[in-house]
């Protein structure tokens, strides 16, 4: 079964771009969660999605958004990228009321 | 209000030593509680998870965390390290509570293993 699938791997984006990462969950699992990792401020929660619907969503600003898909891939966009937005963003899937968390191997968003 | 603590953020242990990855938590409700290991380059990978079955857990690679509600911790330990074991750690939380479907991640622990 394959994992969960991330991309691109790397992204190297301008101050007041936007960007939309990629996000397919291993086959079956429904809940896709979003998640910041930054030296700084370690491993912050985004937001969470259950068949389409966001069910809980971090303390991040509103240039942060994202959804689901009918297949359970997700999508995160980040707008007006600022300096700070550099950081690995990693994705997780899991089974509906299973606790376990597969994550991706990340994206790596830099932000010149 | 929930939160983690690892109370190492570096941790050495020479090869063949035991490693001891310390963590508390706060929750209002019976938590679930995890240990999450992140190889160099690599995504989050589940060592083991407490769901009030067992005190002590085991998980992969020879890991095992033990909950102790009195000192409300969750270390994990392993008798004897290997250099593979070189990572970084965190301990997760995740309030019980109807309706949430947030984890709460420590601030890792980096595990640096020895020749």
């Amino acid at each position: 079964k394959a994992g969960v699938t991330q991309t691109p791997r790397y992204l190297i984006k301008t101050r007041g771009q936007q960007v939309t990462l990629s996000c397919s969950p291993i086959s079956g699992h429904r809940s896709v969660s979003w998640y910041q990792q930054t030296p700084g401020q370690g491993l912050q929660f985004l937001f969470e999605y259950f068949s389409e619907t966001q069910r809980n969503k971090g303390n991040f600003p509103g240039r942060f958004s994202g959804r689901q898909f009918s297949n359970s891939r997700s999508e995160m966009n980040v707008s007006t990228l600022e300096l700070g937005d550099s950081a690995l963003y990693l994705c997780a899937s899991s089974l509906e009321n299973n606790e376990k968390l597969f994550f991706g191997s990340g994206t790596q968003l830099s932000v010149l | 209000a929930q939160s983690v603590t690892q109370l190492d953020s570096h941790v050495s242990v020479s090869e063949g030593t035991p490693v001891l990855l310390r963590c508390n938590y706060s929750s209002s409700y019976s938590p679930s509680l995890f240990w999450y290991v992140q190889h160099p380059n690599k995504g989050l990978q589940l060592l083991l998870k407490y769901t009030s079955a067992a005190t002590l857990v085991k998980g992969i690679n020879g890991f095992e965390a033990e909950f102790k509600k009195s000192e409300t911790s969750f270390h994990l330990t392993k008798p004897s390290a290997h250099m593979s074991d070189a990572a970084e750690y965190f301990c997760v939380v995740r309030p019980s509570t109807s309706g949430t479907y947030k984890y709460i991640f420590g601030t890792g622990t980096r595990l640096k293993v020895l020749a």
